[in-house]
């Protein structure tokens, strides 16, 4: 089962940034943040990934609590074309052999 | 385009038939997994291979599931005796895993099968 929580859809108005919320409250140390987008009909898209810092690159930014239970994908600038599926996953790298573990994620939906 | 690529795109084929999934890593990535993704749902893991070795298959992989990487390199997903139920988009990724560090997926297009 996937161990994260993420709302199922948000809007969000084209030039603004898109903040998408993922909760990871069992996540342990080891443990990664990933953030994958999928648009419809086509294979998952990696965007930015972290353990513990703030990363950002540049696609997106992404902000991890202090305790990591939740983190924030930051879109800064949306266009329609960000329009997607978001997924938030964690990753353990030791002990799962780095297998991604997909939930449901967040429609996300930028509208002019 | 990341690098992976995936034959065929599409294919439908008639419940009972054998269908073959070809996907092509990028060059110098040393491990291969394979996905599949129902209407609705995420991707769920299949296998993964690291090389030639697959270490790690999961329960959703029936009998009639075999996936191989004979050299390496390309993989194979085959599905015999096919059933409405395979009906899913089949994706492969691809990685470079190295010793004390994190690897990351990139994930080819897919393939979509269509079991009527």
């Amino acid at each position: 089962d996937a161990k994260t929580t993420q709302p199922p859809s948000m809007d969000c108005a084209e030039g603004r940034a898109a903040n998408l919320p993922c909760n990871h409250s069992t996540i342990s140390g080891n443990e990664y943040v990933y953030w994958y987008r999928q648009i419809h009909s086509q294979g998952p898209q990696y965007i930015i990934h972290g353990l513990k810092n703030n990363e950002t690159n540049e696609m997106a930014s992404l902000i991890i609590t202090e305790d990591r239970k939740s983190s924030t994908l930051i879109l800064p600038h949306a266009t329609l074309r960000d329009t997607a599926v978001y997924y938030c996953i964690v990753r353990d790298l030791y002990n799962q052999g780095g297998k991604l573990i997909f939930g449901q994620g967040t429609e996300l939906s930028v509208k002019p | 385009d990341t690098g992976v690529s995936q034959d065929p795109r599409h294919k439908i084929t008639k419940r009972g038939q054998n269908v073959t999934f070809r996907c092509d890593p990028i060059s110098e990535h040393n491990r291969l997994y394979w996905y599949r993704q129902t209407l609705g749902q995420g991707p769920e893991f299949l296998t993964y291979f690291q090389n030639e070795a697959q270490l790690e298959k999961s329960r959703l992989l029936s009998d009639r599931f075999s996936a191989e990487r004979p050299k390496g390199s390309f993989s194979t997903l085959e599905i015999q005796r096919t059933e409405q139920g395979d009906s899913a988009m089949y994706l492969c990724a691809s990685s470079l895993a190295w010793r004390g560090g994190t690897d990351t997926q990139y994930f080819g297009p897919g393939t979509r099968l269509t079991v009527l």
